[in-house]
């Protein structure tokens, strides 16, 4: 079973600053990872898939990178809206999929 | 547009089960993946196992193997998980949901909150 470690656990960052978030998975991946952002109360948002591909709506200053076991998100200037926790998924075996623990983002 | 709809609440004692459906509605039932995942209080996201109903074969996480069977109407497009031998760690929100595939949307259900207590 892929085993997905994502650090840190929580993460102090000022509005406006970049974020970086990170994610490594026990086996190589290729492209297959997808991170999500949730919200108190509400169900997850799908982000990005293909490790760097943004869903549906989702605004340019979210991005992702990474190939392997190595993946990267990056929130470039952030808005207040954007502080939650983030959670890397990843579907390789699809239709079997893992979450990491998650990164909360807070405000500093 | 796929739609998601779970069944209420559920309040069980430890050592039973519960068994929580997934109506959905849109899209292509029967060719799609279904996936449960839990999450309990203040906790992270955990995959639990998915169906794709016309193959009718669960795919299970590890953690849940020997506990959780998936299983899937086809006549009503409806999904169940039933989770026996319960815990009081049990006691968390679950979730169907039809998961992206590396692109084709990612719908989730409004969530089933299960408690466990004696």
């Amino acid at each position: 079973e892929i085993v997905m470690t994502q650090s840190p656990a929580t993460l102090s960052v000022s509005p406006g600053e970049r974020a970086t978030l990170s994610c490594r998975a026990s086996q190589s991946l290729s492209t297959n990872l997808a991170w999500y952002q949730q919200k108190p109360g509400r169900t997850p948002r799908l982000l990005i898939y293909h490790a760097s591909t943004r869903a549906t709506g989702i605004p340019a200053r979210f991005s992702g990178s990474g190939s392997g076991t190595e993946f990267t998100l990056t929130i470039s200037s952030l808005q207040s809206e954007d502080f939650a926790i983030y959670y890397c998924q990843q579907y390789h075996n699809w239709p079997l999929y893992t979450f990491g623990q998650g990164t909360k983002l807070e405000i500093k | 547009q796929v739609q998601l709809v779970q069944s209420g609440a559920e309040v069980r004692k430890p050592g039973s089960s519960v068994k929580v459906s997934c109506k959905v509605s849109g899209g292509t039932f029967s060719s799609s993946a279904i996936s449960w995942v839990r999450q309990a209080p203040g906790q992270g996201l955990e995959w639990m196992g998915s169906l794709i109903p016309m193959f009718a074969k669960g795919n299970y996480a590890q953690n849940f193997q020997d506990r959780v069977t998936i299983t899937a109407d086809e006549s009503t497009s409806t999904a169940y998980m039933e989770l026996t031998i319960l815990k009081s760690e049990d006691t968390a929100v679950y979730y169907c949901a039809r998961l992206h595939n590396g692109g084709g949307g990612d719908f989730w259900g409004q969530g089933t909150l299960v408690v466990v207590s004696s």
